[in-house]
């Protein structure tokens, strides 16, 4: 079975500093995407980043950026020059890529973002 | 962008009385629906997996006969809590799969509240 672990409950970071979430993830499968999701207090679910695991190169979405290490299966989210508004529950996720497969959810990381 | 909406947003009711949730995929056709329910400040927990036409696969320790899901089209799921009580007080979020080119998205409603007093 896989699962995802989230080792840190809750983060802080200072308006305009990097901060980096991490998340570690257990699975057989050879090829699977991972996802990081973003929880703000509206409750709805944003995608923030995805990485497919065939692909060596790290995902980047302007200020979003994973590093993906396969053979340690790391999958850490660093976000650069933070927000205010990137304050939220941010959800590191699995799945397989066959069709309909479910999502695997870590525990979530609470990031709160001082200004 | 692809969207997924919940009715009602919140509901309160009262013990014993159930309550349906929709979850409706408005621009695309969705092969599989899943529901989760998220407590406060903890992870999703799906719930079950319904794909249209086809009974719901309910994940361990979920009792079909309290929640009941109905997959009546590629853009409709539903979530029935029957005989609701104040333990299934929670927030509910359905999720809808399509393909898009060669892999499978997915994309998230923005939940019920419910509240069962």
């Amino acid at each position: 079975a896989q699962t995802v672990t989230q080792s840190q409950p809750e983060m802080s970071v200072q308006e305009a500093e990097t901060v980096t979430l991490s998340c570690t993830y257990d699975t057989s499968e050879s090829d699977y995407y991972l996802f990081w999701y973003k929880q703000p207090p509206s409750r709805q679910m944003i995608l923030v980043i995805r990485q497919e695991a065939y692909k060596q190169q790290n995902a980047t979405e302007n200020r979003f950026s994973v590093n993906f290490q396969k053979a340690a299966k790391s999958f850490s989210l660093k976000i650069s020059d933070s927000q205010l508004g990137d304050a939220a529950m941010y959800f590191c996720a699995y799945r397989p890529v066959t069709s309909g497969s479910r999502l695997t959810f870590g525990e979530g990381t609470q990031l709160t973002v001082n200004p | 962008g692809a969207v997924v909406s919940q009715h009602p947003s919140w509901v309160i009711c009262k013990s014993g009385t159930s309550v349906k949730i929709e979850c409706r995929s408005l621009d695309f056709q969705a092969t599989t629906m899943f529901w989760y329910r998220q407590f406060p400040k903890q992870s999703l927990m799906l719930m079950a997996t319904s794909n249209e036409g086809s009974k719901a696969t309910y994940e361990q320790g979920v009792e079909k006969d309290k929640f009941l899901i109905n997959h009546a089209s590629l853009t409709l799921s539903t979530l029935t809590v029957t005989s609701a009580h104040p333990e299934d007080s929670s927030f509910y979020i359905c999720s809808a799969s399509r393909l898009a080119g060669d892999r499978y998205e997915q994309f998230f409603g923005p939940g019920t509240r419910l509240t069962v007093l």
